[in-house]
C-alpha cells in the first residue's frame, strides 16, 4: 500500500532557484496538506487544499506555491528559493472536514523530503 | 486560532519503566480530536493514539494511554513499560472540525537501557 508518496526525498538547492515537490495520494482523500519541520517549532502548515482544483494559504505561505489539478496530487513549488526555507517538507492527506463515516480526523503523512538552500 | 504547547523538549525514561509527555492547548471548538504522532530517525510521522473531545474515557493503545482534561485543556501520553522502540520524537495535535491539524513543538523522548 503506497499511501502518501513524496518526491524527491532529498533535494539541494542554490539561492535563486526554483523547483517542485510532487505529493500523491491513492487514498482518495479529499484533503491534503504541505507542512514543513524545523527544529523546536514542530510541523507548521504551508498550504491545504480541500479538493481538485482548490488551495488554500496555511500558517506560513509566504515564498510557497500550490497546485491541485488532480485529486490524487499536491504540487509545492518554491519560485525562487532562500536559505530560510531548509527544512524538512511533509505532505499529508485526510478523508475531509465531516467528522465520522470512518473519518477520525487523522492525517496520513508522507515521509517527507528534505531540502537544503544554500 | 488554536495552540498547542508542549512544555517539555526533552524526557528520558528508564527501560521498562512509565513515562508521562505533557500537552496542553487552546481552541474555542467545543468538537475537536487530539492526537499523540511518534516520530522516530526515519522520520515518518506515526499515529500513536487519538481521542475524541466528546468522549468523557480516556483512549488506551496497548502500552500508550492517554490523560484527557477538557475543562483543563490538557492532553497527556502516558507510555507504560517503555521499550528502546519508544525513542522518537512525539507530537501533539489538535485537529478541530476544519480538519486543520495544529501541532505542538515536540518532546524527545530518550530511553535508557
Amino acid at each position: 500500500n503506497a499511501g502518501v508518496t513524496q518526491t524527491p526525498k532529498f533535494r539541494v538547492l542554490k539561492t535563486g532557484q526554483s523547483m517542485t515537490l510532487l505529493c500523491a495520494q491513492d487514498m482518495n482523500h479529499e484533503y491534503m496538506y504541505w507542512y514543513r519541520q524545523d527544529p523546536g517549532m514542530g510541523l507548521r502548515l504551508i498550504h491545504y487544499s480541500v479538493g481538485e482544483g482548490t488551495t488554500a494559504k496555511g500558517e506560513v505561505p509566504d515564498g510557497y506555491n500550490v497546485s491541485r489539478l488532480k485529486k490524487q496530487n499536491f504540487l509545492l513549488g518554491l519560485e525562487s528559493a532562500a536559505p530560510s526555507q531548509t527544512s524538512v517538507y511533509f505532505c499529508a492527506s485526510s478523508y475531509g472536514n465531516v467528522i465520522g463515516r470512518g473519518n477520525t480526523g487523522e492525517l496520513f503523512f508522507g515521509e517527507g523530503s528534505r531540502l537544503t538552500v544554500l | 486560532a488554536q495552540t498547542v504547547t508542549q512544555s517539555q523538549p526533552e524526557m528520558s525514561v528508564q527501560e521498562a519503566e512509565t513515562v508521562t509527555l505533557s500537552c496542553t492547548y487552546d481552541t474555542s471548538e467545543s468538537d475537536y480530536y487530539l492526537f499523540w504522532y511518534k516520530q522516530p530517525p526515519s522520520r515518518q510521522m506515526i499515529l500513536v493514539i487519538r481521542q475524541e473531545a466528546y468522549k468523557q474515557q480516556n483512549a488506551t493503545e496497548n502500552r500508550f494511554s492517554v490523560n484527557f482534561q477538557k475543562a483543563a485543556k490538557s492532553f497527556s501520553l502516558k507510555i507504560s513499560d517503555s521499550q528502546l522502540g519508544d525513542a522518537a520524537m512525539y507530537f501533539c495535535a489538535l485537529n478541530n472540525a476544519g480538519n486543520m491539524l495544529t501541532f505542538g513543538g515536540g518532546t524527545r523522548l530518550m530511553v535508557k537501557p
